[in-house]
Parts: C-alpha cells; structure tokens; sequence
C-alpha cells in the first residue's frame, strides 16, 4: 500500500509567477484535500475534492485552483503568487466513506521570493 | 476566527513521565476531534481520535479526553519517550479539518 506522495518537495517561485503542485492519492483513497500550512501556524483548508468535484473550499482566493484526475491524483494551481504564499503545502487523501481517516503527504515547500 | 487553540506553543518532559497536551475549541459542530503528530520535513501523522459523543479514548500510551461543556480536550502520553518529540496538533473535523497552531514537545532523556 504506498502512501500520499506530493511533488516537489522544494519550490522557489518569483511574486507573479504561477505554479502547480502535484499529488498522488493512496491507493484506495477517492478524496484529496488541499491545507497550506504557514510558518508557526496549523495547516489550513484551501479545498477538497471527490470524484473530480470540488467538494468544499476554505478562505483562500480564487487564484487558489485544483483538478483532480480519474486516477484520484490531484493538482494545485496558484496564479499571480504573493509573498505570503509562502508556505508547506500539504495534500491529504481520504476514502469518503472513512472521511476522517486523512493520511497526509510530506508535503510541498513553495518560497515566494 | 481561530475555532481551535492550542495555547502552549511548547511542552518539556522527562523520559518516563506523563506529558498533557491542551485543546481549546468554539465550534460546537465538530463531529470529531483528531490528534495529530508532525515530525520535521514530514506530513501530519494520525495519532487518535475521539467521537464528539464520548469522552475519552485510548490506544496504548495515548489517551484523548474530551470535556464537552468545557470545550476542551487533552491528549496524556504515558510514559513520555524521546521518541515522541515533535509537533503536535489538535483538528476539529467537520468536512475538513481545522487545526491548532500545535504544541512542540520535547520528551528530556
């Protein structure tokens, strides 16, 4: 059984620019969620989604986007990166009939310079 | 709106001894509360859980303790190891999850 893998684990973007993080679900899981976790903070809900629908969304812009993929994996898209983007981000998948049995990624370490 | 507080951002231990670890929340529509544990470079880990209908949990060393009127839960580690060094974070769940900040515990040898 492999676990949620997240990539890059490093990321050095410029303010403006656009990235995409990248996640693979575990096997078995049908449910990916996105949480940004700010430097001396807890992680944060950005979104979830099932079934290639987004399935809730926290108090993030829209610049903040996802997909996710009929193979379950699941992408994060921010636009026009700000400085306090700057942060881990973190994917969780989850089986929706289990929804609180999250197993988490190492997650994606995005500087915003 | 901070829904979930951890208000000791540290806790120091010795090997062998009880470590407390506190949770304050205000959303009463939590359906579960979670503990989890977070190493370095790493992801959150699930520790244990605990149904907003009961009132305490164990598995093995860790036991969660939830106080409904209080608002307030507890995760006790009994006996502390070395190993249990890291971040802690207690998450309130709906259809997500909300996080504390986290405790930083560091068992002493």
């Amino acid at each position: 059984e492999t676990g949620v893998t997240q990539s890059p684990t490093h990321l050095i973007k410029t303010r403006g620019q656009q990235v995409t993080l990248r996640c693979s679900s575990q096997s078995g899981h049908n449910t990916v969620s996105w949480y940004q976790q700010a430097l001396g903070q807890g992680p944060q809900f950005i979104f979830q989604y099932y079934r290639e629908e987004e399935n809730g969304r926290g108090n993030f812009p829209p610049r903040f986007s996802g997909l996710q993929f009929p193979n379950y994996s699941s992408e994060l898209n921010v636009n026009a990166l700000e400085l306090d983007d700057s942060a881990l981000y973190l994917c969780a998948s989850s089986l929706e009939s289990v929804p609180y049995g999250y197993t988490f990624g190492s997650g994606t370490r995005l500087t915003v310079v | 709106d901070q829904q979930v507080k951890q208000n000791s951002p540290s806790l120091s231990v010795q090997e062998g001894r009880i470590s407390i670890l506190n949770c304050d929340y205000t959303n009463s529509m939590f359906d579960y509360f979670l503990w989890y544990k977070k190493y370095p470079a790493e992801g959150p880990t699930f520790l244990i859980s605990i149904s907003s209908i009961k009132d305490k949990n164990e598995d093995g060393r860790f036991t969660v303790f939830l106080n409904k009127s209080a608002k307030h839960l507890s995760l006790h580690i009994v006996p502390s190891q070395p190993g249990d060094s890291a971040v802690y974070f207690c998450a309130g769940a709906t259809n997500k999850l909300i996080f504390g900040t986290g405790t930083l515990l560091a068992v002493q040898p």
